[in-house]
């Protein structure tokens, strides 16, 4: 099994620019989650979904971001425009089963200049 | 609402000594609770888990975590770490219906 595949592994984008980060799910596993991390907040849980449905998107900042996932395979997370205050490492994961552990994919690390 | 709290926020040992992590959740439902390590530069990895049964569980690299239920505890215990444990730990609660709250972390440095 692959794991969560997440990409671009880095993304270095200038303020206002739109930004789209993506996430493959392990097959089979019906929730898919994605958080941030930074120094300052520590690891933030901004959206998850169970079966393609989102469930809890209060972690969102604010308008500026917006996630999908059109199937179980694929979600994306965007930021437009995106802030320097963005700048983070996003996760993504994956379950098989509401209440389960997760798999983490590697991490896409935004810098926004 | 649920929280957790990892009362140590860094903690320097040397090798072959021993470590407790602690961890302390509050929520008035069932929960599931996780340890995860991020070794650095890397994504979270699952060290061990609870859900029912045994409150003693076993992970992998020779961790394990009490599960006590009247203290809302979940401590990460390892009898001897080395090197190698170098890490930031996550205890991480998550509800059935899904809602997963991660503590702060817990930096972990082992002396050589």
């Amino acid at each position: 099994d692959a794991g969560v595949i997440q990409s671009p592994r880095h993304e270095v984008t200038e303020m206002g620019q739109e930004v789209t980060l993506r996430c493959k799910p392990i097959s089979g596993h019906n929730s898919l989650f994605w958080y941030r991390q930074t120094m300052m907040r520590g690891l933030e849980l901004l959206i998850y979904f169970n079966n393609n449905v989102p469930i809890d998107d209060s972690g969102m900042p604010e308008d500026r971001f917006s996630a999908k996932m059109p199937n179980a395979s694929f979600s994306t997370l965007k930021i437009q425009p995106s802030e320097p205050r963005d700048s983070a490492v996003y996760f993504c994961a994956s379950s098989f089963a509401q209440g389960h552990g997760y798999t983490f994919g590697s991490g896409t690390r935004l810098t926004v200049v | 609402a649920q929280s957790v709290s990892q009362h140590n926020h860094h903690v320097i040992l040397s090798e072959a000594a021993s470590l407790e992590l602690g961890c302390n959740y509050s929520y008035g439902g069932t929960v599931n609770l996780f340890w995860y390590v991020q070794y650095p530069g890397q994504h979270l990895q699952l060290l061990l888990k609870y859900f029912s049964g045994d409150p003693l569980v076993k992970g992998i690299k020779g961790f394990e975590a009490e599960f006590i239920k009247s203290k809302f505890s979940f401590n990460l215990r390892k009898p001897s770490v080395q090197w190698s444990d170098t890490a930031e730990y996550f205890c991480a609660v998550i509800t059935n219906a899904g809602k997963s709250t991660f503590g702060d972390g817990t930096t972990l440095t082992v002396k050589p």
